[in-house]
Order: structure tokens, then C-alpha cells, then sequence
């Protein structure tokens, strides 16, 4: 069973685009988060949901939307694509804000914006 | 904004050499999390240290949280072609309202 699953694992779009990329965690986590990993491979917090609640936005154009129907989901929309949002981004989930016992990562979603 | 720093950013090793990597900070954290990852997947978490001075071991891996909490390392010993990944140390301030991740090092364990 995997613990924190997204899709699409690749994304290839055109610049103008707007595209979302799903998020689904089965671990009964009460907090999710998106993070973006950029070609240097560092990773930046970009939002932070609490029992469906945004607790952390980073300064992040508000191109990009996140949304959680349930404290299960966080997804991430993202309109008119830039060249520069191609990045690996993760989602995350933890018990809490994740101080002791941590993040469980997805795989990531690799977008390419052409 | 607290920021953290890895030392080395690369390392090549051959397989059966001892290595030690470092995650520094002029900050203080409240607890400091290493995370491997592996190409094409997320990080995992591999420790959690929260108190000055504790050592923890997992396996061939030895963790050490520095005395003002500022600092950890991370030993690998016998370093084996499995080990090979991006090790990222994390830092929470104020348990965990604010956390920051490291740039990582990237370790190659050559056969």
C-alpha cells in the first residue's frame, strides 16, 4: 500500500497551460504539504494544510492553488505555466506539524513546462 | 530565516570506506530530521534527534546531534552501493512551526 501517492508522476506541458497535479495520503496524517525541489535538488516548503485548513503559504504566485476536499487530500493546481515551474514538486503528509516523527514523501511529480 | 548548510555537496566513495557528512546552522533547532532520497522517488526519513549531544545509530549509520543543537552529522560506516542517495538534514524551530531544509549532499558508493 503505498503510504502517500500522487499523480501524475511526469507532467509535460506547454507554456499558458493550466494543469493540477492530485494527492492522496492513507496514513490518517492530520497535515499535508506541498514542497517544490528545484534542478539543485532543494527542497522549499510551499503550503501546508492542517485538518483541511492552510496553515503555511510560502511566497508562491498565486498561479498556484491548493486545495483540500478532505484532511486525505491535498491537491495543486497550477494556471498559466511558466518555464520556470518546472521543478519535481512533492506532497507530504505528518502527524502533527512532523517535529518528531517526520514527513512521508510521495514520489513526485516531475512537470516540465515547453 | 534560518538556513542550513551541508558539507560536502558531492562525495565519491569506494564501497567498504567509512564517510561523515555535516548539516550546520548558526540557528538553534528544536529537533534535526537526515531524509534519503533516492532518483525519481521522495525523501525518506532516516533519524529524528531533539536533545544537545544525542547520538543515535541505525544500523551503519550514526547520527549526532551537536551539544547547542545547531549542528548534526552523519557517519556511514563500511559504506555500501546501496547507500548511494541525496541526504537532506531538516531543521524545526519552536517544535516544528517552522521547518527548513538543508541542500543536501549528494554520496556516490562506488563498487
Amino acid at each position: 500500500d503505498t503510504a502517500v501517492s500522487q499523480t501524475p508522476k511526469y507532467l509535460v506541458t506547454q507554456m499558458g497551460n493550466d494543469k493540477s497535479i492530485k494527492c492522496e495520503q492513507n496514513l490518517g496524517h492530520d497535515t499535508m504539504y506541498w514542497y517544490k525541489q528545484d534542478s539543485k535538488k532543494f527542497l522549499k516548503i510551499m503550503f501546508s494544510y492542517n485538518n483541511k485548513e492552510l496553515i503555511i503559504n510560502e511566497t508562491v504566485p498565486n498561479r498556484f492553488s491548493p486545495k483540500s476536499p478532505d484532511k486525505a487530500h491535498l491537491n495543486l493546481h497550477i494556471n498559466s505555466l511558466e518555464l520556470g515551474d518546472s521543478a519535481v514538486y512533492f506532497c507530504a503528509s505528518s502527524q502533527d506539524n512532523g517535529y518528531f516523527y517526520g514527513y512521508t514523501f510521495g514520489s513526485g511529480t516531475r512537470l516540465t513546462v515547453v | 530565516t534560518q538556513l542550513l548548510e551541508q558539507s560536502p555537496q558531492f562525495l565519491s566513495i569506494q564501497e567498504g570506506e567509512n564517510l561523515t557528512v555535516y548539516c550546520n546552522s548558526s540557528s538553534v533547532f528544536s529537533s534535526l530530521q537526515w531524509y534519503r532520497q533516492e532518483p525519481g522517488e521522495g525523501p525518506v526519513l532516516l533519524v529524528t534527534v531533539v536533545t544537545g549531544g544525542e547520538v543515535k545509530k541505525l544500523k551503519r549509520l550514526t547520527f549526532q546531534f551537536g551539544d547547542a543543537r545547531k549542528d548534526s552529522s552523519l557517519h556511514i560506516t563500511a559504506a555500501q552501493t546501496g547507500d548511494t542517495g541525496l541526504y537532506l538534514c531538516a531543521g524545526a524551530d519552536n517544535y516544528g512551526q517552522n521547518f527548513v531544509f538543508g541542500p543536501g549532499t549528494r554520496l556516490s558508493v562506488l563498487p
